[in-house]
């Protein structure tokens, strides 16, 4: 079975450029939760959706949006971009509840 | 606000030494806390979690209330133990997991 997929695995934006990330979560996973890993910073919750609908958000600015398609796949916008941006950014999903989450390999965004 | 203190970035134990990586948290209700791994190109994984109370490649975690803390322990650290290790919080209603800042453990020979 697949894991959890995201693309692209890199991705070189100049500021003030808008970036969008991909991410396939596990078959019958509902959940997609969304990270940034900025170094030293640990991991930063961005959003969950469960259901198509924003469930959640951490304390990132609205420049920072995205939404959960049909399939349960999600797409994470970040618009204006900035240079403090470059991050990993990592998907999860998750079946539902308190159940385990599992993480996509991450895309690596940097700003220029 | 729901909080976890990872206090050490960096632990370096020789192999066959105790380890203990330690994880405090901040949350006024029953939290789910959570221990997951990193190895070098790989992506995270869940390496144990409380409710289950198991051991996990030889590591087990405790939760203890009173001290809010859910320390990862194992007696005789092994190299491919190296990774880095986030400590998770799942605050109850609200299923979002909260990271600490990561310990990164090497083991050396």
């Amino acid at each position: 079975e697949a894991g959890v997929t995201q693309s692209p695995t890199h991705l070189i934006k100049t500021r003030g450029q808008q970036a969008t990330l991909r991410c396939s979560p596990i078959s019958g996973h509902t959940s997609v939760y969304w990270y940034q890993q900025a170094l030293g910073l640990g991991l930063q919750f961005l959003l969950w959706y469960d259901e198509g609908e924003e469930r959640n958000r951490g304390n990132f600015p609205p420049r920072f949006s995205g939404r959960q398609f049909p399939n349960y796949s999600s797409e994470l916008n970040v618009n204006a971009l900035e240079l403090e941006d470059s991050a990993l950014y990592l998907c999860a999903s998750r079946e539902g509840g308190y159940t385990e989450a599992f993480f996509g390999q991450g895309t690596r965004l940097t700003v220029v | 606000a729901q909080r976890v203190t990872q206090p050490e970035k960096l632990l370096s134990v020789f192999k066959g030494a105790p380890v203990e990586l330690k994880c405090n948290y901040s949350y006024s209700g029953s939290p789910e806390l959570f221990w997951y791994v990193q190895y070098s190109r790989q992506r995270l994984q869940l390496l144990l979690r409380h409710i289950s109370r198991e051991s996990i490649k030889g590591f087990t975690a405790d939760l203890n209330k009173g001290e809010t803390s859910f320390h990862l322990k194992k007696p005789f650290a092994q190299e491919e133990d190296s990774a880095m290790y986030y400590c998770a919080l799942n605050p109850t209603g609200f299923q979002k997991l909260v990271f600490g800042t990561g310990t990164r453990l090497l083991v050396s020979p």
